[in-house]
């Protein structure tokens, strides 16, 4: 069966430092990847997503990049944090237009 | 950049009641999709909608897809304190060589209280 890996969980950085996270997929090969983000209560905002290794479509300016360096790994990252970086970063696998799937998440706090 | 506009926002009903979640846009999707998401985790799909005027039926809830393929809602008959939780439309689209994207409204955020 397919899992989704993602972490850490909770992340807690100062403003300025750089910014990893990372998201894997387990049981399937080359499935489109997705980060989003999402403020408390709401709806998901789509940041990135790829069809394939190299890949890599953004949908929001920002001061975040994304890399998919392997077939079923996918990075988020920033050279520097902003204090409106933090959120609920969410990661998730797709077959094209079929169901998609989540990680768990990654609480991130820039104070 | 296709929206989706959920409305309302925030419910907040009793026990036993009837409820209805609404999933609007100015454009067409080729499919719609509605999770459920709980505090603290990935949201988790409930159905997909695919062809115009299409209805599904999940227990308590039922799912209709308009027939331009514009919009979706969502009717809970009876909801319960389980049901309690933030309810997300989100819609495929086509953005270009093999890319598909999944847009999300900004969710509906349900409590039941008992």
């Amino acid at each position: 069966s397919q899992t989704i890996h993602q972490w850490p969980a909770t992340l807690v950085q100062p403003v300025g430092s750089p910014l990893s996270l990372e998201c894997t997929v387990e049981g399937t090969s080359n499935p489109n990847l997705y980060w989003y983000r999402q403020a408390a209560g709401r709806g998901l905002q789509l940041l990135f997503y790829s069809v394939g290794i190299g890949q890599i479509s953004s949908e929001v300016p920002q001061n975040l990049s994304a890399s998919r360096p392997q077939d079923r790994q996918f990075i988020l990252s920033s050279k520097k944090l902003l204090l409106s970086d933090s959120g609920f970063y969410l990661c998730a696998w797709s077959r094209r237009v079929a169901e998609a799937f989540f990680g768990q998440g990654t609480r991130l706090t820039v104070v | 950049t296709q929206l989706l506009e959920q409305s309302p926002q925030f419910l907040s009903i009793q026990e036993g009641e009837n409820l209805t979640v609404y999933c609007n846009s100015s454009s067409v999707f080729s499919s719609l999709q509605w999770y459920r998401q709980e505090p603290g985790e990935g949201p988790v799909l409930l159905v997909t909608v695919v062809t115009g005027g299409e209805v599904k039926k999940l227990k308590r809830l039922t799912f209709q897809f308009g027939d331009a393929r514009k919009d979706s809602s969502l009717h809970i008959t009876a909801a319960q304190p389980g049901d309690t939780g933030l309810y997300l439309c989100a819609g495929w689209s086509y953005s270009g060589g093999s890319n598909y994207k999944l847009t999300f409204g900004k969710g509906t955020l349900l409590t039941v209280n008992p």
